[in-house]
């Protein structure tokens, strides 16, 4: 069946990056866009950007230009959200979800707990 | 940027009964709008998509309506395990995805 398995929970301090991976599973990784959500503590959900496993080409929200790089690696169908030179405001979870083009997301991760801490 | 409004921000309803949830866009989305629900300490799971139709597995007493800019979510008689949070999110200005900040389902 479709899974999408990732990486376990991170601490690191401010001005540390984190790199977040997203291993896909069950279909072929390059048929479907996966996206990144995350959750602050207590708050919603917040789209973070979509990226094309077939190109690489990536589309951000644009809160996250700049800080935010998604990269994939079709050799293991896994792609990764690395958060640069993170802050307080970066604690959060950050899932993985896989959709079509112009489509929902269907199946997501379990979503990896990212804390950011002096 | 579509900004996506959801009301209310907290619901509460007692087992069996039928509740409504509403969902606004700022500007038309087509039908190309999905409800998730999230239970405490899991993912987000795909309810409705293309604004009516009912993911794999879903109970039918989920149904979802609207086109255009106003979205609505029925629950026809509420069983305990739905009681969650739901969220609208539109996929029409794609690749720009949003999410609504969510209406909390909670037991009365």
């Amino acid at each position: 069946q479709v899974q999408l398995v990732q990486s376990g929970a991170e601490v690191k301090k401010p001005g540390a990056s984190v790199k977040v991976s997203c291993k896909a599973s069950g279909y072929t990784f390059t048929n479907y866009y996966m996206h990144w959500v995350r959750q602050a503590p207590g708050q919603g959900l917040e789209w973070m950007g979509i990226i094309n496993p077939t190109s690489g080409s990536i589309t951000y929200a644009q809160k996250f230009q700049g800080r935010v790089t998604m990269t994939r690696d079709t050799s293991t169908s896994t792609v990764y959200m690395e958060v640069s030179s993170p802050r307080s405001e970066d604690t959060a979870v950050y899932f993985c979800a896989t959709g079509g083009p112009k489509s929902y997301m269907d199946v997501w991760g379990k979503g990896t707990t990212v804390t950011v801490s002096s | 940027e579509i900004v996506m409004t959801q009301s209310p921000a907290t619901l509460s309803v007692s087992p069996g009964e039928r509740t409504t949830l509403s969902c606004r866009a700022s500007q038309s989305v087509s039908s190309s709008l999905a409800w998730y629900q999230q239970k405490p300490g899991q993912a987000p799971r795909l309810l409705i998509y293309g604004a009516s139709t009912r993911a794999t597995g879903v109970p039918a007493r989920f149904s979802g309506s609207g086109s255009g800019t106003e979205f609505t979510l029925t629950i026809s008689s509420l069983q305990s395990e739905d009681f969650a949070v739901y969220y609208c999110q539109q996929y029409n200005n794609w690749p720009q995805y949003s999410f609504g900040q969510g209406t909390k389902l909670e037991i009365k």
